[in-house]
């Protein structure tokens, strides 16, 4: 099984501040044959199921704000909230889809300093 | 718009069954695969399973955790997503999501909670 990691597991930022949360996969998620990481960002308000927000690890989701970006390749993935506000407090999960079963990330808890 | 409508959920004893569903509407949901994903309560997301469409004969993938006690089914003229669960253990209280799949899962029903105890 590939094993998602997240980092940290929480984090305190102030609004209109950058949040940068980390998720490492035990294995390559990169499809050789189309060059794509099969890599996913949901987040999760509570009491609300998880949202998608980025796909093959960069691709923005359909009407998700600019000031979320996801990056990486291979086995080291990036989301970055560019200035923080007040509607992004979530919990944020990584997920691979390379191979079953399909795993996330222990998730990583965004808060307002 | 595309929904998904999970039922089904309520209290139950440990070692009893339960009978998810999820309804399915807004899309022709014959075409995806569909999964389950679950979440303890205060924790984490946790994959359950998921089941192809006909044109890949319907065959089914689990997590190890509920693999032999789980199954997942699906009947694509009521548009409804099916998850069995026998054998119920005391972990197995969650909310439990239904999910379509578009290599990631681009749509997620509300959940419905399963609570096992005596």
């Amino acid at each position: 099984d590939i094993v998602m990691t997240q980092s940290p597991d929480s984090l305190a930022v102030s609004l209109g501040e950058r949040a940068t949360i980390n998720c490492k996969s035990s294995e390559s998620v990169l499809h050789s044959s189309n060059n794509k990481n099969s890599l996913a960002w949901y987040q999760q308000k509570p009491g609300q199921p998880p949202k998608l927000l980025i796909y093959w690890a960069s691709t923005r989701y359909s009407g998700v704000p600019d000031r979320f970006t996801g990056s990486g390749s291979g086995t080291d993935f990036t989301l970055t909230i560019s200035s923080l506000q007040a509607e992004d407090v979530a919990v944020y999960y990584c997920q691979q889809y390379y191979s079953s079963p399909r795993t996330f990330g222990q998730g990583t808890k965004v808060e307002i300093k | 718009e595309v929904q998904l409508v999970e039922s089904g959920g309520g209290l139950v004893q440990p070692g009893g069954s339960l009978r998810l569903s999820c309804a399915g509407s807004g899309f022709t949901f014959s075409d995806p695969y569909m999964h389950w994903v679950r979440q303890a309560p205060g924790k984490g997301l946790e994959w359950v399973g998921r089941i192809r469409n006909k044109p890949n004969s319907y065959t089914t993938e689990y997590a190890a955790s509920v693999k032999g006690r789980f199954t997942i089914s699906r009947d694509d003229s009521k548009n409804s997503l099916y998850l069995q669960m026998n054998s119920l253990k005391t972990e197995d209280t969650a909310v439990y999501y239904c999910a379509r799949e578009n290599y990631y899962l681009d749509y997620w029903g509300q959940g419905t909670l399963v609570t096992v105890s005596s």
